[in-house]
């Protein structure tokens, strides 16, 4: 089974550019997860898609970050502008249906200068 | 709402020692449970979960996890470390109903000593 798929894998820009990160998850999985982690600190939960829809952004900065995941199956996280304290790992993971395990990819780390 | 705390941010164990890494959960319900690891530049990979039942899980790579509901507890053990072992972990608790959502704890950097 092929797991999460992300890229790029590091990213480096200067603040105030723009960013996306691309997702793609486990085939069949119908959740797919946004995280933000930050150097010394655990994930934190961005935004959770079920389907093509969302169910919870309630932490997603929506001045500057989007995401969409028009097919239900892979995504885009998009950062305009970027500020600083955006410098973090961006991880995705995805799930089946109800209360199965995620399953993480490898992270895009993103420095802004 | 859940929270999840890991006591120790950095531990150190001499190689072939036992280990357990702490983690405190609050939920208003039993939680599922579930540990992670994290190598440097990797994702995230499941080490083990509990949902019901036996309250000791095992899981991958020799470890295991005990829940204690009297002490809101859900500690990773492995009775001898291997110098592979030397990563992130990291408790995470989900939420029973709802969107299933995942709080993660703010990690252990476990170092092995050769």
């Amino acid at each position: 089974e092929a797991g999460v798929a992300q890229s790029p894998r590091y990213k480096i820009i200067e603040k105030r550019q723009s960013v996306a990160f691309w997702c793609n998850p486990i085939s069949g999985h119908a959740t797919l997860y946004w995280y933000q982690q930050i150097l010394g600190q655990g994930p934190k939960l961005l935004i959770q898609f079920q389907n093509n829809g969302v169910v919870d952004d309630s932490q997603l900065p929506k001045d500057r970050f989007s995401a969409e995941r028009l097919k239900g199956v892979d995504s885009t996280l998009k950062i305009q502008p970027a500020k600083l304290e955006d410098s973090a790992v961006y991880l995705c993971a995805s799930s089946g249906q109800g209360h199965q395990p995620q399953h993480f990819g490898d992270g895009t780390r993103l420095s802004i200068l | 709402a859940q929270s999840v705390t890991q006591p120790d941010i950095h531990i150190t164990v001499s190689e072939g020692a036992s280990l357990e890494l702490r983690c405190n959960y609050s939920y208003g319900a039993t939680p599922y449970l579930f540990w992670y690891v994290q190598s440097p530049g990797q994702g995230l990979q499941l080490l083990l979960k509990y949902f019901s039942g036996d309250t000791l899980v095992q899981g991958i790579k020799g470890f295991e996890a005990e829940f204690k509901r009297s002490q809101s507890s859900f500690n990773l053990r492995k009775p001898s470390v291997h110098w592979s072992d030397a990563a992130e972990y990291f408790c995470a608790v989900g939420a029973t109903s709802g969107t299933y959502k995942y709080i993660f704890g703010t990690g252990t950097r476990l170092k092995v000593l050769a």
